[in-house]
């Protein structure tokens, strides 16, 4: 119940079109969704978040959907660049602080 | 730059060497974490300090030992590791209590146990 599925686990998307990476929670008391984006030799770095009474955020070309009745929400990048290219993880946090990942998908962005 | 560091950014230890991992944070919060991140493998939460407490340890072997002296600063301690401990250790922090649940990484310290 603690865990977050996340799919796919690599992507592949041509300059400019759009990346849509998956998650899935079961635990009602998950209360908040980050996602982080990873480059190789890197930590982890938050990129966007949402709360579940909203159901879409928007950050520039980064904009999360969140479905609270399916229980996922989802990582939609528009115009990917081949900066995009990393490897992004989609979290779930109780209030408690208690944090789960997903095990995470590989980004590819072609020129 | 995240605000949290780490060092050193590689080491390379031998099974019977004892060694230790520093963070620091520079971002006022007060709790902080140590994550595995092997290949393949989801984020793996190894130790919680809350408030200088630990407050979670998710069977985490004892070869592993952690020590948090101050809400800034968080060590790993390590000695006879095994060649399956070879993975990247992150350390995060966060502002528990706070209304935000974000935490930040430090760039991670890459371990090959030999």
């Amino acid at each position: 119940q603690q865990q977050v599925k996340q799919s796919p686990q690599s992507l592949i998307v041509q300059k400019g079109g759009i990346s849509i990476i998956n998650c899935a929670y079961e635990n009602t008391a998950f209360d908040y969704f980050p996602w982080y984006q990873q480059f190789p030799g890197k930590g982890p770095a938050l990129l966007i978040a949402i709360r579940p009474d909203v159901s879409e955020k928007k950050e520039g070309r980064f904009t999360i959907s969140f479905n609270k009745s399916a229980k996922q929400f989802s990582l939609h990048i528009m115009d990917s660049q081949p900066g995009d290219s990393a490897t992004y993880f989609c979290a779930a946090v109780t209030r408690g602080q208690n944090f789960v990942f997903g095990p995470g998908t590989r980004l590819s962005v072609l020129p | 730059e995240t605000g949290v560091t780490q060092t050193p950014r590689h080491l390379v230890m031998g099974m019977t060497n004892k060694k230790s991992l520093k963070c620091e944070q520079h971002l006022g919060h007060n709790a902080m974490y140590w994550y595995k991140q092997s290949a393949k493998k989801p984020l793996e939460l190894m130790f919680v300090y809350n408030f200088k407490e630990q407050t979670e340890n998710n069977s985490v072997p004892s070869r592993f030992s952690p020590e948090c002296p101050n809400s800034s600063h968080l060590f790993l301690h390590l000695h006879t590791l095994q060649p399956e401990d070879s993975a990247l250790y992150l350390c995060a922090s966060s502002q528990a209590g706070g209304g935000k649940y974000e935490q930040y990484f430090g760039p991670g310290t890459r371990l090959t146990v030999t």
